[in-house]
């Protein structure tokens, strides 16, 4: 089946800095990507919405400039979180299709000290 | 504004006995339904979906239920195990597989053997 591989799995990094994400389907072209954010034991709630070669979407509340999204191929997507605070820490969870079902990453772990 | 709930955030049921988990939305244009099944620090695991023309779907275990009139859904899961202990979310969306999911607020299982 449809496989998206998210990485790193989990990160910790220094306030002020910037992490990047990265979220690839490795055998099928994600026409579409998709990032969301878990806070604990809160929903998964959608960032924003990416097509390959298009700006992203952002939905309402989420800092574009602050979170960086970057989708230069079918299969490749990538979050950068910019001048980290803690309040950013959260798991980010990417999600791809091709119009024919959602596949989810691992997810990613960040923790901003 | 929360377009998908699950209003019991818990629910702990005996081992071999049947698991519901309900799920209400608000947006008429839903037409497409899924639940998943996530682990901390986990990607969401797909478990199974319905279209909005349909009113029951079944695969082993897992059966799901969609009221459009009431506009709610369940998940059955019978007999339930012990490694179905996770925390479920329901998902929705306008157009299957090019728009974004929508999800609720999830619904922690305990299976107790």
């Amino acid at each position: 089946g449809a496989v998206v591989s998210q990485h790193p799995s989990r990160v910790i990094c220094k306030s002020g800095t910037s992490v990047k994400i990265e979220c690839r389907s490795l055998d099928f072209q994600a026409t579409t990507m998709f990032w969301y954010r878990q806070f604990p034991k809160q929903s998964l709630m959608l960032m924003a919405t990416s097509n390959e070669g298009s700006k992203a979407t952002y939905e309402q509340g989420v800092e574009k400039d602050k979170f960086l999204i970057n989708h230069a191929s079918l299969t490749l997507s990538t979050l950068t979180v910019t001048s980290a605070h803690p309040e950013d820490s959260s798991f980010y969870i990417c999600s791809a299709t091709q119009g024919e079902g959602y596949t989810f990453g691992s997810g990613t772990r960040l923790t901003v000290v | 504004d929360q377009q998908v709930k699950q209003n019991s955030p818990s629910l702990s049921v005996q081992e071999g006995r049947i698991s519901i988990l309900n799920c209400d939305y608000t947006n008429s244009m839903f037409d497409y339904f899924l639940w998943y099944k996530k682990y901390p620090a986990e990607g969401p695991t797909f478990l199974i979906s319905i279209s909005s023309i349909k009113d029951k779907n079944e695969d082993g275990r897992f059966t799901v239920f969609l009221n459009k009139s009431a506009k709610h859904l369940s998940l059955h899961i019978v007999p339930s195990q012990p490694g179905d202990s996770a925390v479920y979310f329901c998902a929705a969306s306008v157009d299957f597989g090019n728009e974004k999911l929508t999800f609720g607020t999830g619904t922690r299982l305990t299976i107790i053997p």
